[in-house]
């Protein structure tokens, strides 16, 4: 069966300090997969999404960035965190019948 | 384009009620639907689906129905429980739009004892 690994699970990281989160998936290939972004007490924003190696698109403009490297690894990038950028992220991938299936969640505080 | 309306929340209910969290949706080709449930500090967990229109979507209870010519997917459950305590999401994935998913803005539920 699929699974979906996502770390770390809590993170407090000081403005302007850089950030790394990594999403793996298990028991599938070539997913489509995911980052979105949860605002307390708020819905979810899709951040950025990736077809395959290397392949990576970008919903909204802002100072983070994602890669690729291998077939199952996703990480989400910032150079210099804002305290905006604080939130609950989520990996996901998408499975056959297009249905999305999530992560644990990374929840980050930038203060 | 696409997009994927549910009702304002949040919604407070007692245990043994009725829920009905209602969701409408827009899109340009064929979508399926889901219903996705969030508990606190937790990642969204698929709840149940439906892929064409009359389909009925069930799971733990709660159901939903794909209505083509309502444009909706109402998630219904008949007997509320405290566990059920969450937020839950409508979202929709339309072939036309490749790799797209809209989420409704989630709506959060409470039962009290």
């Amino acid at each position: 069966s699929q699974t979906i690994h996502q770390w770390p699970a809590t993170l407090v990281q000081p403005v302007g300090s850089p950030l790394s989160l990594e999403c793996t998936v298990e028991g599938t290939s070539n997913p489509n997969l995911y980052w979105y972004r949860q605002a307390a007490g708020r819905g979810l924003q899709l951040l950025f999404y990736s077809v395959g190696i290397g392949q990576i698109s970008s919903e909204v403009p802002q100072n983070l960035s994602a890669s690729r490297p291998q077939d199952r690894q996703f990480i989400l990038s910032s150079k210099k965190l804002l305290l905006s950028d604080s939130g609950f992220y989520l990996c996901a991938w998408r499975g056959e019948g297009y249905e999305q299936y999530f992560g644990p969640g990374t929840r980050l505080t930038v203060t | 384009g696409d997009s994927v309306t549910q009702m304002e929340g949040p919604v407070t209910l007692s245990e043994e009620a009725f829920l009905t969290i209602n969701c409408t949706y827009t899109a340009t080709g064929y979508p399926s639907l889901f219903w996705y449930v969030q508990y606190p500090g937790e990642g969204l967990q698929l709840l149940l689906k439906a892929t064409k229109a009359d389909d009925k979507g069930s799971n733990k209870g709660f159901e939903a129905t794909y209505r083509k010519e309502t444009t909706s997917f109402h998630l219904e459950k008949g007997s509320v429980q405290v566990s059920d305590s969450a937020v839950y999401f409508c979202a929709l994935s339309d072939l036309n739009t490749g790799n797209q998913f809209y989420f409704g803005t989630g709506t959060s539920l409470t039962v009290i004892p």
